[in-house]
């Protein structure tokens, strides 16, 4: 695609309950990020995938965070049993490769634990 | 341990003036890269410049300039010629050679243009 996309762009869960976001990277790009960003705050390093591997995932805060990746495309981070501290924006982005020079952000995923 | 500090809250300046936002960097590793974006009121992240530790001339890029001191670990950013649309968050961020390309991101700065 154009973008990085992600799906869905808010969502509002009950305490306890699991939820699944998606991030479908730019067409052709190897490397996907996920980041999350509380109110206010800069963002955090959650997991970075190359192809379908996963070679840092230091940043999910428990096990409860879950992602995978699936023919080198489309990712899925998985939160169970969330809790309010997940109320965040998680980010999604995608590099054609391991560099330095930036990468392109989806616009996001909002995400509300009541 | 890396760390980027950004120690301005929140910034004013007047439509057309020129504003530099700070960014210091802590990191023991020689080769690393520095990055802005921008945050607008909507949410996206929006990459703006690059500048990498071994470049000799700070990086530009239309009205964006990286102001890098390299001693001074200081990687600033200066918007000239302010318009109302550079009114967002602003994030400086590292990234570094031991890792993956994943970024380490300051706490943000609000810039607010003021016709």
């Amino acid at each position: 695609g154009a973008g990085v996309s992600q799906s869905p762009s808010n969502k509002v869960t009950e305490k306890g309950k699991d939820v699944e976001l998606r991030c479908d990277p730019i067409s052709g790009h190897t490397a996907l990020y996920w980041y999350r960003q509380s109110l206010g705050q800069g963002l955090e390093f959650l997991i970075y995938f190359q192809g379908n591997s996963a070679p840092d995932k230091s940043g999910l805060p428990s096990d409860r965070f879950s992602a995978e990746r699936t023919g080198g495309s489309v990712s899925t981070l998985t939160i169970q049993r969330t809790q309010q501290e997940d109320s965040a924006v998680y980010l999604c982005a995608s590099s054609p490769g391991r560099e330095f020079n930036g990468y392109t952000f989806g616009s996001g995923t909002r995400l509300t634990v009541v | 341990a890396q760390k980027i500090t950004q120690t301005q809250p929140g910034m004013f300046v007047q439509e057309k003036e020129a504003v530099t936002l700070d960014c210091t960097y802590d990191t023991s590793d020689p080769s690393y890269g520095l990055f802005w974006y921008k945050q607008p009121s909507s949410g996206e992240m929006i990459f703006l410049i690059y500048q990498g530790s071994y470049d000799q001339q700070n990086a530009t890029e239309g009205r964006y300039s990286l102001n890098f001191q390299k001693a001074r670990k200081s990687a600033n950013l200066v918007i000239s010629a302010s318009q109302l649309g550079d009114s967002a968050m602003y994030f400086c961020a590292m990234s570094y050679s031991s890792n993956t390309g994943k970024l380490i991101f300051g706490q943000g700065t609000t810039l607010q243009v003021k016709p």
